[in-house]
């Protein structure tokens, strides 16, 4: 059975940093792409990060990029995504997603808050 | 960034009857390797996405067979055979053909 757990999440002053983890099981993590989306409250989902299987490709939306870093550890089937300089606008929901373009499934997700 | 639009946004359903949800793309969702990314997800209250559909037509395990996906280019239909109560909730259709990928504004469906 697949589990993708996430952790990190809380409150965070606008400029501060969070690091989220992803717990993943059920699958061969090292052949599988793992993604970040994320919901800010009450609307729609949106696309954030993405890491190929070997972590030799990393994706990034243009609103992350420069601020945001994923990453994974294959040893221990985890997927991170350090995020600095918090706004405002990042509070949502993030979701650790198994795969990319065709992601099949995803996690309870975690809860960020950017304010002050 | 492909522009994913939904419609209607809010989708009133009657149990025993169908409904349907269009979504169209601002370009065409073939990818370089032939497929077509066009995904299919549902979100209860409370819960996570759990997709529906996969590469336009193909049903996940699991998921009733009253969903259907069709659809090609930039013109994509999700369609309910029979609405049941447990059907409530937000759809979102989602493209992973063009970086970054995109899901459309969601069409909430609620049991009238």
């Amino acid at each position: 059975e697949v589990q993708l757990l996430e952790s990190g999440g809380g409150l965070v002053q606008p400029g501060g940093s969070l690091r989220l983890s992803c717990a993943a099981s059920g699958f061969t993590f090292s052949s599988s792409s793992m993604s970040w989306v994320r919901q800010a409250p009450g609307r729609g989902l949106e696309w954030v990060s993405s890491i190929d299987g070997d972590a030799i490709g990393t994706y990034y939306t243009d609103s992350v990029k420069g601020r945001f870093t994923i990453s994974r550890d294959n040893s221990k089937n985890t997927v991170h995504l350090q995020m600095n300089s918090l706004r405002a606008d990042d509070t949502a929901v993030y979701y650790c997603a198994k795969g990319g373009r065709a992601t099949d499934f995803w996690g309870q997700g975690t809860l960020v808050t950017a304010s002050s | 960034d492909v522009v994913m639009t939904q419609s209607p946004l809010s989708l009133p359903g009657t149990l025993g009857q169908p409904a349907s949800i269009s979504c169209r793309s601002s370009q065409r969702l073939v990818h370089s390797d032939g497929d077509t990314y066009l995904n299919w997800f549902h979100q209860r209250p409370g819960q996570s996405p759990r997709r529906l559909i996969y590469k336009v037509s193909n049903r996940d395990s699991g998921v009733p067979d009253r969903f259907s996906g069709s659809g090609s280019g930039t013109d994509f239909t999700l369609k309910i055979s029979r609405v049941e109560a447990e059907d409530v909730g937000i759809y979102y259709c989602m493209q992973g053909a063009h970086w970054p990928y995109t899901f459309g504004q969601g069409t909430k469906l609620e049991i009238k």
